[in-house]
């Protein structure tokens, strides 16, 4: 499985634009890019998925460059309900969580 | 639609003693895992099954861990005996083909407690 490196936690303020980067040196050809959360007590939610350059849906964008060593989940004007840990799964069959980034915003 | 259902919510027990969960995945989904979660980490992938096989068991500990997926729907992780160390939060997960690769949709967990 090809594993992942992100940030153990963050701090930001509420209204801020928030990016987390993953890197994902080792990821395979046909491999995709997928970014969970996890609230306190709760199982892990899929917030999105890409393949290359950039995706956007409700909750977020996810960019990735061309060598695909690493992608960056941006999150807009963050909430305070946005506070959770963030996980990104870069490998063969998506399986490897990795201990996250929790994501602290401040009031 | 329903989400992913697991029982027990909780479950204390002593060492040594045998302890079973169970998870209904959303319908119609064929891919089935289960995890197991301990605190301040991410989840680790005990196995996973495609419809009744299990497609990926390395990560099971067999000594001690079990788990049966009979007609492909529902499943059942079973731990005999307990040690101290299984004390972590059981995942299941399921998912489909569907727009998104291995997009899954998790449960709420069996919080496991072993005294």
């Amino acid at each position: 499985l090809a594993k992942t490196t992100q940030p153990i936690s963050m701090d930001s303020y509420e209204g801020q634009e928030v990016n987390i980067t993953c890197s994902h040196n080792n990821i395979a050809t046909n491999d995709y890019i997928t970014w969970y959360q996890q609230f306190p007590s709760q199982g892990p939610r899929f917030i999105i998925q890409g393949y290359k350059t950039k995706v956007t849906n409700e909750v977020a964008s996810l960019f990735i460059p061309a060598d695909r060593k690493s992608s960056t989940l941006s999150l807009p004007r963050v909430s305070l309900s946005d506070t959770a840990v963030y996980y990104c799964l870069g490998g063969a069959n998506n399986l490897f969580f990795g201990t996250g980034t929790r994501l602290t915003v401040i009031p | 639609e329903a989400g992913v259902v697991q029982s027990p919510r909780y479950k204390i027990i002593e060492k040594k003693q045998p302890v079973a969960f169970w998870c209904n995945p959303i319908s119609g989904h064929n891919t089935l895992y289960w995890y197991r979660q301990n605190l301040g980490q991410g989840p680790e992938l005990l196995i996973r099954y495609e419809n009744e096989e299990a497609v990926d068991d390395s990560q099971l500990p067999k000594d001690r861990f079990s788990a049966e997926r009979l007609k492909g729907v529902d499943s059942t992780l079973k731990i005999q005996p307990a040690e101290l160390g299984d004390s972590a939060v059981y995942l299941c997960a399921s998912s489909s083909a569907g727009a998104f690769l291995y997009e899954q949709y998790f449960g709420p967990g069996t919080r496991l407690t072993v005294t």
